[in-house]
């Protein structure tokens, strides 16, 4: 199985503040991996896939990168909304895998 | 736009069976991958498996702690995909959700809630 390692597990940031997430492979998964955002009693939402593609209608303040093993999630300016858990998730093989999730709040 | 509505969940005791149901619109669904992913309570998310369409010969992928234990299916004239879980286990106690994609997941239920208790 491809292991999806996520950090940190939690982090708390201000209004405004630049966010990163990185997401690191067991094994090189080119960029076969996509990005979550999953807020309380919803179901997840991707915002990213393909590494660093922004799906439709996602704000620009979200972007991604990154290829093989290594990947990086970015919020360029932090808002309100966007407190929610993050999670990476590969296709590259099966099992598909996701990360153990990044709870992002407000300080 | 598409919409994907989970059914079926409740309360089962370890050892018993349940069926999930995901009745699908707005989409291809014949042509459609279709997965089911899981979140135990206050964890993250894991996927269950993954059903892929009659034209791509309709193979079935699973996760190890479900295989032999879970069946999923689909009826194209229905639009619903199932998920069939028998031998059911404490740990199996989560969110189930379903969605639909070749690579990512762009539409997803709103999760129908399996708890296993005795």
């Amino acid at each position: 199985d491809i292991q999806m390692t996520q950090s940190p597990s939690s982090l708390s940031a201000s209004v405004g503040d630049r966010v990163t997430i990185t997401c690191q492979a067991s094994q090189p998964i080119s960029n076969f991996l996509n990005w979550y955002q999953q807020k309380p009693g919803k179901a997840p939402k991707v915002l990213i896939y393909d590494a660093s593609d922004l799906e439709t209608g996602v704000p620009s303040r979200f972007s991604g990168s990154g290829s093989g093993t290594d990947f990086t999630f970015t919020i360029s300016s932090l808002q309100p909304e966007d407190v929610a858990t993050y999670y990476c998730h590969q296709y590259a093989g099966l099992p598909l895998t996701f990360g153990g999730g990044t709870k992002v709040d407000l300080k | 736009e598409v919409y994907l509505v989970e059914s079926g969940g409740g309360l089962v005791k370890p050892g018993g069976s349940l069926r999930l149901s995901c009745e699908a619109s707005g989409l291809n669904f014949r042509n459609a991958w279709m997965i089911w992913v899981r979140q135990a309570p206050g964890k993250g998310l894991e996927w269950v498996g993954r059903i892929k369409s009659k034209d791509d010969g309709e193979p079935k992928d699973y996760n190890a702690p479900v295989k032999g234990r879970f069946i999923m299916s689909r009826d194209d004239s229905k639009s619903t995909l199932y998920l069939q879980m028998n031998s059911l286990k404490t740990e199996d106690t989560a969110v189930y959700y379903c969605t639909t994609g070749l690579r990512y997941f762009a539409h997803w239920g709103q999760g129908t809630l399996v708890t296993v208790s005795s």
